[in-house]
């Protein structure tokens, strides 16, 4: 069974499109996040829910916008997709916000904008 | 930025021990030490984390120093498939962007037959 699971897995788009990408998890958590992976490989947070509240804002483009349909579901919406937004997005889920427990990665989608 | 700093490489032979070292001078009291690492083109996968005292799971362990300044994760019996990126990071128990998790560069262990 997967624990973490984002769809789709390769997205290629053209600068000016919106895109999603979904993530679902099985394992309960009540928090779920969103991370950047670039092309140097640095992993940078973007968002994090915890049941249905945006708990955590990094400073990224509101161009950026995580929604959360339920607990299992953190889903990460893009307007205007620009070059460099070109990247691998992970999600991920804890069972708690910000607690000592650890968090389960999906295993990715990699999008490319052309 | 990361609050660690770690070797950008080490290199492991098959069968023998991987000791990962972490330097952690900054760490607060309440902060906890977690390895994670990345195996090429996949999401990062927990190992290993702890506060104080020396810990050992199915996969490592970790063994933090007394003055918590530094520590270092042991994979007993390095295999290939453990080749990865494993990061240290230190973060608080706690809500909010504290607790968030932030990677450094990590060291980028091969293991070579």
């Amino acid at each position: 069974d997967t624990a973490v699971s984002q769809t789709p897995k390769y997205l290629v788009t053209q600068m000016g499109n919106d895109k999603s990408i979904k993530c679902e998890q099985n394992l309960g958590h009540d928090t779920m996040y969103w991370y950047k992976q670039d092309s140097k490989k640095f992993l940078k947070i973007m968002f994090s829910y915890n049941n249905k509240e945006l708990i955590i804002n990094e400073t990224v483009p509101n161009r950026f916008s995580p929604k959360s349909p339920d607990k299992a579901h953190l889903n990460l919406h893009i307007n205007s997709l620009e070059l460099g937004d070109s990247a691998v997005y992970f999600c991920a889920s804890s069972s708690q916000a910000g607690g000592p427990s650890e968090q389960y990665f999906g295993p990715g989608t990699r999008l490319t904008v052309t | 930025d990361a609050k660690t700093t770690q070797p950008p490489s080490m290199d492991c032979a098959e069968g023998r021990a991987a000791n990962l070292p972490c330097n952690h001078s900054t760490i607060s009291g309440n902060e906890y030490v977690y390895w994670y690492r990345q195996i090429h083109s996949q999401g990062p996968q927990y190992i290993i984390h702890g506060l104080k005292n020396n810990e050992t799971n199915e996969m490592a362990s970790l063994i933090i120093t007394e003055d918590r300044k530094s520590s270092t994760l042991i994979l007993p019996h390095a295999t290939l498939r453990d080749t990865a990126v494993y990061y240290c990071i230190v973060r608080v128990a706690g809500g909010g962007s504290q607790g968030n998790l932030i990677f450094g560069k990590g060291t980028k262990l091969s293991v070579k037959p």
